[in-house]
């Protein structure tokens, strides 16, 4: 089955700063990738997704990169805010609904 | 438009006793997947209903299983409790026009349930 690795597991940045999180996935089938982020005391809510398809897709202040041939995509937030702060998750998706999450990542924006 | 629904929110149960969980998905939603996340294993896949049948299964015991009703809201059932069933549990749902496209799903703020 498919298999995501996410990097690093906490991340503490200076507001304004840029923070970048990367997973791999294992299944080269896998064709969707979405990106959660999940505050305390709540669900996962999505903040940007990409499609095999596509190599970049950017909102704001969020951009997300894939690469299909080494097999991992990245999340990019810039000028970092203190509200930026939770814990991000990245996923995978072959067929089905059945998301693969990575392990996690603790951001921390200091003001 | 109303995001994903869960209730209870919280619940505590003993050991050997079994729980029943609810979920309202988004109005006009046809999917609904169950997650189970702890802090040692991470945000799990449980399974998937679709049009009132399961369509995928993780790699949990029989002591969870699901269903799903015809106006597509979801209930989950955990058997025979034990204390690694202490989690969050998480209802995601999704359109799924077409079963060949990926389509986003949305989570639900979850059921934190507590087995002493």
């Amino acid at each position: 089955g498919e298999n995501v690795e996410q990097h690093p597991s906490t991340l503490s940045v200076q507001e304004g700063d840029s923070a970048v999180i990367k997973c791999t996935y294992s299944d080269s089938a896998s064709n969707y990738f979405p990106w959660y982020k999940q505050e305390l005391g709540k669900g996962p809510q999505l903040i940007i997704d990409i499609r095999s398809n596509v190599g970049e897709k950017k909102d704001q202040r969020i951009a997300v990169t894939l690469n299909k041939t080494a097999k991992h995509f990245s999340l990019h937030i810039t000028e970092t805010q203190p509200e930026d702060s939770a814990v991000y998750f990245c996923a995978a998706l072959r067929a089905g609904n059945m998301l693969t999450f990575g392990g996690g990542t603790r951001l921390m924006v200091k003001p | 438009k109303a995001g994903v629904t869960q209730t209870p929110r919280y619940l505590i149960k003993t050991r050997g006793q079994q729980v029943t969980l609810s979920c309202s998905p988004i109005s006009g939603h046809r999917s609904v997947s169950w997650y189970q996340q702890t802090p040692g294993q991470g945000l799990q896949f449980l399974f998937e209903y679709f049009s009132e049948t399961q369509r995928n299964k993780g790699n949990f015991p029989g002591r969870f299983s699901g269903r799903q009703f015809s106006n597509s809201r979801s209930e989950m059932n955990v058997s025979t409790l034990e204390l690694g069933d202490s989690a969050l549990y998480l209802c995601a749902s999704s359109l799924n026009r077409d079963d060949w496209y990926q389509e986003t799903q949305y989570f639900g703020p979850g059921t934190r349930l507590l087995v002493l």
